[in-house]
């Protein structure tokens, strides 16, 4: 079965400094990976995700992940953040074709003026 | 278009007594997810439907636990008899889904609290 691990349960950073929320996979089979992002007291919306074709992929609010196959990692990354973008932030995956998407612990991105 | 639909949004009920989560999930949407989410084991998926059949229930916690999606725009999730141990915020998500990899849209939550 497919399992994901966030790295980081908490990622302080000032506002405008470049951020990166960790994210490592484990599955013996292809995966489709995503990016949820959830405001307090609020649903989880997507960011972004990865399906196949380029490793590099662009999402909504300035974010971007990279999936690395060898390393099994799907990281994402802001060049500059705002106060804005303090939120949780949750990796998910399913197998190639699958339905059951299931998610990472949650990492908290707190920015900070 | 209206997102997903969940109520109520707050529930606070009393050990033992019956609470019943509803969903409307996207029109044309095919799949249907329960979430249950808690600071302690994070987001949990419970069961989910696909056409209104259920496809994998073995998130459900125990028996107390039943979902059913009578049809394509309506879901409920009952709890009976309720615990302390289930107060926790439930998502409802849908999506569609072909061959896989459907973008989940969430509901806002309803938030129980069991005293």
């Amino acid at each position: 079965a497919q399992s994901v691990t966030q790295l980081d349960s908490q990622v302080p950073v000032f506002e405008e400094a470049p951020v990166e929320l960790r994210c490592n996979y484990s599955s013996s089979v292809s995966v489709y990976l995503f990016w949820y992002v959830q405001y307090p007291n609020q649903g989880l919306q997507l960011l972004l995700k990865y399906l196949s074709g380029s490793t590099l992929v662009k999402g909504i609010n300035g974010f971007e992940a990279e999936f690395n196959k060898s390393q099994t990692s799907f990281h994402l990354r802001k060049p500059s953040v705002h106060i804005s973008d303090t939120a949780e932030y949750f990796c998910a995956v399913t197998l190639e074709y699958g339905n059951k998407l299931v998610f990472g612990a949650g990492t908290i991105l707190r920015v900070k003026s | 278009d209206a997102g997903v639909i969940q109520s109520p949004r707050h529930e606070v009920t009393e050990m033992g007594q019956e609470v019943t989560l509803r969903c409307k999930p996207i029109s044309g949407h095919n799949s249907l997810f329960w979430y249950r989410q808690t600071m302690m084991r994070g987001l949990e998926l419970l069961i989910y439907f696909n056409n209104n059949v259920p496809i994998d229930d073995s998130g459900m916690p125990e028996d107390r636990f039943s979902a059913k999606m009578p049809n394509a725009s309506f879901s409920t999730l009952k709890i009976q008899p309720s615990e302390p141990r289930d107060s926790a915020v439930y998502f409802c998500a849908s999506s569609f889904t072909d061959a896989g990899a459907g973008e989940l849209f969430f509901g806002e939550g309803s938030r129980l609290t069991v005293l």
